[in-house]
């Protein structure tokens, strides 16, 4: 299996604070990827990177930001979660263009 | 047009069965194409990639028709192990490194 550890893998906050989530790889890929899972959607991309402090918006990156200060480091953030922010979120790693992706375990994140 | 749908299911097929699977994609300038495997709980994984000129791997068979914009994923003598949601994915462009998935489509093999 690829080395990507995301954390934590649940989680449970408060409406109105602020969440961090990690993602981290030991594959020295290029290209990492936020993704949400939630019933009736599928994957949607939130935000991804092409490189350290490269990154992208995705389709629902309202209300996230990330960052990439080293290769094997991909951080999500919440800055003021909401209920519609309970979600699955997956982190995927890539290494060239066109290929597959790989994904960490998932992160459970409830926000009450 | 959505970029990639796929039947929702469920699926449900006896065990030994042949199952199959369709995916349209919007964007006639796709590239690449793979079907991935999600378990209830887990997260995707890949099942394999699929080349325009089909290919097989054991009980799996997965085609590509760009003319009609298409894939299709073949499950020959289905095992209570293939239970899982199948995703099909796309990736839009050359170069690109965004994959797009369709929502998938469940299958539950029944004894």
């Amino acid at each position: 299996d690829a080395g990507i550890t995301q954390s934590p893998r649940h989680k449970v906050t408060e409406t109105g604070t602020p969440v961090t989530l990690r993602c981290h790889q030991t594959e020295n890929h290029r290209y990492m990827y936020w993704y949400r899972q939630d019933p009736g959607h599928g994957l949607r991309l939130i935000h991804y990177s092409y490189g350290v402090k490269d990154t992208d918006k995705g389709e629902v990156s309202d209300g996230y930001s990330v960052s990439r200060s080293k290769t094997e480091d991909f951080l999500l953030t919440l800055e003021s979660a909401t209920s519609s922010q309970t979600s699955v979120y997956f982190c995927a790693i890539s290494g060239e263009p066109n290929t597959e992706a790989f994904f960490g375990q998932g992160t459970r994140l409830t926000v009450v | 047009r959505k970029e990639v749908e796929q039947d929702p299911g469920p699926f449900n097929v006896p065990e030994g069965a042949t199952v199959a699977f369709n995916c349209t994609y919007s964007n006639s300038a796709s590239q690449s194409f793979f079907w991935y495997r999600q378990d209830c709980r887990k997260e995707p994984k890949l099942l394999m990639s699929v080349y325009s000129s089909g290919n097989e791997d054991g009980r799996f068979t997965a085609q590509l028709n760009r003319a009609s914009q298409y894939i299709s994923l073949l499950i020959r003598d289905s095992k209570l192990s293939d239970s899982a949601t199948y995703l099909c994915v796309v990736v839009p462009g050359a170069g690109s490194y965004q994959l797009t998935f369709g929502k998938g489509t469940k299958l539950s093999v029944i004894p």
